[in-house]
């Protein structure tokens, strides 16, 4: 079974501070992906990495950056959180040959005060 | 305009209906299209895949009408373990980010009462 692994269901930090949200798959997939999902706003691509040290911007990536340094970790940055940065954040991968099938890891619920 | 967009719901239905969703895309150039689904504070898994043709798997069917720009979703005989969030996912592949890059609409959450 594939697995992902977040670093931390849940995280409290105060405004300011900066705060580092990890992921690691198992699978060695290639590509790995960070997103946020919000009430009625569904899942929002921050960032993808589709090999180590490779990263893409996807649709949100203003206040966050990435790190990609091994195939089976890919850590979210944010360098200065806000409160508009608390949010769900999901950590997926998926392998190159199927590309559609995303795994996700269970999420970290982050809250910015 | 969002480029995938779903109806929220929710669609509250009893055991053994049958429920169709429906998801428009907005860009006519989409490469290839899925469902996932989302249980209650879980992560989203692949559900299936939607061809033009349309498939089946068990008691889900999924077409495509690319003409339209819409995905549709129809589950028969609906069992209480159906109650979850489907999210409608499309690859842009082409247009706009790469091959492993997809765009999920915001799901359509369904409640199967007994």
């Amino acid at each position: 079974d594939v697995k992902v692994t977040q670093s931390s269901r849940y995280l409290v930090k105060r405004t300011g501070e900066k705060v580092f949200l990890e992921c690691v798959q198992d699978m060695d997939h290639e590509n790995m992906f960070w997103y946020r999902q919000d009430p009625g706003l569904g899942l929002r691509l921050i960032y993808f990495s589709y090999d180590v040290k490779m990263k893409e911007k996807g649709d949100i990536p203003e206040g966050y950056s990435v790190s990609r340094e091994k195939k089976e970790r890919f850590s979210l940055i944010l360098e200065s959180a806000s409160t508009n940065q608390t949010s769900m954040y999901l950590c997926a991968s998926s392998h190159n040959d199927r590309a559609y099938e995303q795994y996700f890891g269970p999420g970290t619920r982050l809250t910015v005060t | 305009r969002k480029e995938v967009e779903q109806d929220p719901g929710p669609f509250n239905v009893p055991e053994g209906a049958t429920v169709a969703f429906n998801c428009t895309y907005s860009n006519s150039a989409s490469q290839s299209f899925f469902w996932y689904r989302q249980d209650c504070r879980k992560e989203p898994k692949l559900l299936m895949s939607v061809y033009s043709s349309g498939n089946e798997d068990g008691r889900f069917t999924a077409q495509l009408n690319r003409a339209s720009q819409y995905i549709s979703l129809l589950i028969r005989d609906s069992k209480l373990s159906d109650s979850a969030t489907y999210l409608c996912v499309v690859n842009l592949y082409g247009i706009r980010g790469s091959a492993r890059q997809l765009t999920f609409g915001s799901g359509t959450q369904l409640t199967v009462l007994p």
